[in-house]
């Protein structure tokens, strides 16, 4: 059974910081992982979509990397702001699955102060 | 584009109450899922629709709960009778295909049960 962990739970930085949330899990076989942001009261936004062929992706300040062999995720932001601060939920397609479930960690809340 | 489109944004019943909830996917998105999202955890699959069929609903309590998408559009996602567990955000996304592509979420709708 495929389970997903994210750790921190949460993450409290200053402005400007650089910073790395990581995720693990369990099974390898996995067809892609996704880094989603939710802002409270909102729904889930795609920030990166890897997959399982691929190292890494990267949007603007965001770097994701994915070791499937080792069942970790990093998502790196870079010169982190006070507009970063939301949930960011890492969520992964298994392989062995037909369909289009996704498996969700529990999340990193992240707090950017000014 | 139009996204997810969800009804209520919140609401609140008292247990043994019934609830319904309401989503319109993104027009031409074959595949529906219904997501259950428990304070401080991720969401969870409920129930997977392709066109008007299930394809998953291995994570959906039967005994209480009932999902419809009559025509392969809409979808109604249905508890009777409700128990304080169920207090949680109910997501809806939409993607192109059954394989997930195009993975978009609504805002959801917060349930209170007390």
């Amino acid at each position: 059974k495929q389970e997903v962990t994210q750790i921190p739970a949460a993450l409290s930085v200053p402005e400007g910081e650089n910073l790395v949330l990581n995720c693990s899990f369990t099974d390898s076989a996995i067809y892609n992982l996704q880094w989603f942001r939710q802002d409270p009261g909102k729904g889930l936004t795609s920030l990166l979509l890897i997959q399982s062929s691929q190292r890494e992706q990267t949007s603007g300040r965001l770097n994701a990397s994915l070791d499937k062999s080792s069942g970790r995720s990093t998502l790196y932001i870079a010169a982190s702001q006070p507009g970063d601060s939301a949930t960011y939920l890492c969520a992964v397609r298994p392989g062995s699955s037909n369909t289009g479930k996704l498996i969700f960690g529990q999340g990193t809340t992240l707090q950017v102060k000014p | 584009e139009a996204g997810v489109a969800q009804s209520p944004r919140y609401k609140i019943i008292e247990k043994r109450q019934s609830v319904a909830f309401w989503c319109n996917p993104i027009s031409g998105h074959a595949t529906l899922y219904w997501y259950q999202q428990i304070l401080g955890q991720g969401p969870k699959l409920l129930i997977q629709f392709q066109n008007n069929g299930v394809v998953d609903d291995s994570q959906l309590p039967k005994d209480r709960f009932s999902a419809e998408r009559l025509k392969g559009v809409d979808s109604t996602l249905k508890i009777q009778p409700a128990k304080l567990e169920d207090s949680a955000v109910y997501l809806c996304a939409s993607s192109f295909d059954s394989r997930g592509y195009g993975y978009t979420f609504g805002s959801g709708t917060r349930l209170t049960v007390v």
